[in-house]
């Protein structure tokens, strides 16, 4: 497509449940990022992938976060045992090439309560 | 940590005001780049300037990078309403953003 896609755009989720949060790139863009953004201000870099590989995953937190770009599937990133503090907005974005710009999807809004 | 810091804060002018927004960051770059949030929405892209490039135009907005002093502007010229949002610069380096904490600009009519 031509804009970033992202699904849901609203997620509630209990402390401890799983979440999980998808986006499509533009179509031809070979980098995936994600970022979360807490209060509306800070961006957080998470994960980027060149196409189905990561390629840079030092903003995630491990344990509970995973996140996959497969071929002819929707990219996601899921938490585990999601906690309050994971209640934020996650962005996803794609970019031709790894310095180019890139366009942010509308992003998912997590609530944990 | 943050690398971009965007100043100021917050920035409340008139309509057809210009608003002037700085970004200071701390490491080698690759580009900077400039993003509007509009309120519970998605960032959109405004401009991307290379780390050999010190001034670049798009419409009414114009950026200076100074690599020496790490520093970036963004002018808006002849503000519109429609320009309140909130302003991130970003600095690339092996393909990551890095984002300032944003300006908030509110343009009264």
């Amino acid at each position: 497509g031509e804009e970033v896609a992202q699904t849901p755009k609203h997620l509630v989720r209990g402390e401890g449940q799983k979440a999980k949060l998808y986006c499509a790139p533009i179509k031809g863009h070979s980098y995936v990022f994600w970022y979360q953004q807490v209060l509306k201000n800070e961006f957080k870099f998470l994960i980027s992938f060149q196409n189905e590989n990561v390629f840079d995953e030092t903003g995630m937190p491990k344990e509970r976060f995973s996140a996959k770009c497969l071929p002819n599937s929707p990219c996601s990133l899921e938490i585990q045992a999601t906690k309050l503090e994971d209640s934020a907005v996650y962005f996803c974005a794609s970019s031709q090439g790894g310095d180019n710009e890139q366009f942010f999807g509308p992003g998912t809004r997590l609530t944990v309560l | 940590s943050q690398q971009g810091e965007e100043d100021p804060q917050a920035l409340s002018i008139q309509e057809g005001e210009n608003a002037t927004m700085n970004c200071s960051y701390k490491t080698s770059i690759n580009n900077l780049q400039w993003y509007r949030q509009n309120s519970g929405r998605g960032l959109v892209h405004l401009i991307l300037i290379r780390s050999n490039e010190r001034e670049k135009h798009s419409g009414r907005l114009r950026v200076t990078l100074d690599t020496s002093k790490k520093s970036s502007s963004l002018l808006i010229t002849a503000s519109r309403a429609a320009d309140t949002a909130s302003y991130f610069c970003a600095t690339e380096g092996y393909s990551t953003l890095t984002f300032g904490k944003g300006t908030m600009l509110l343009v009264s009519p």
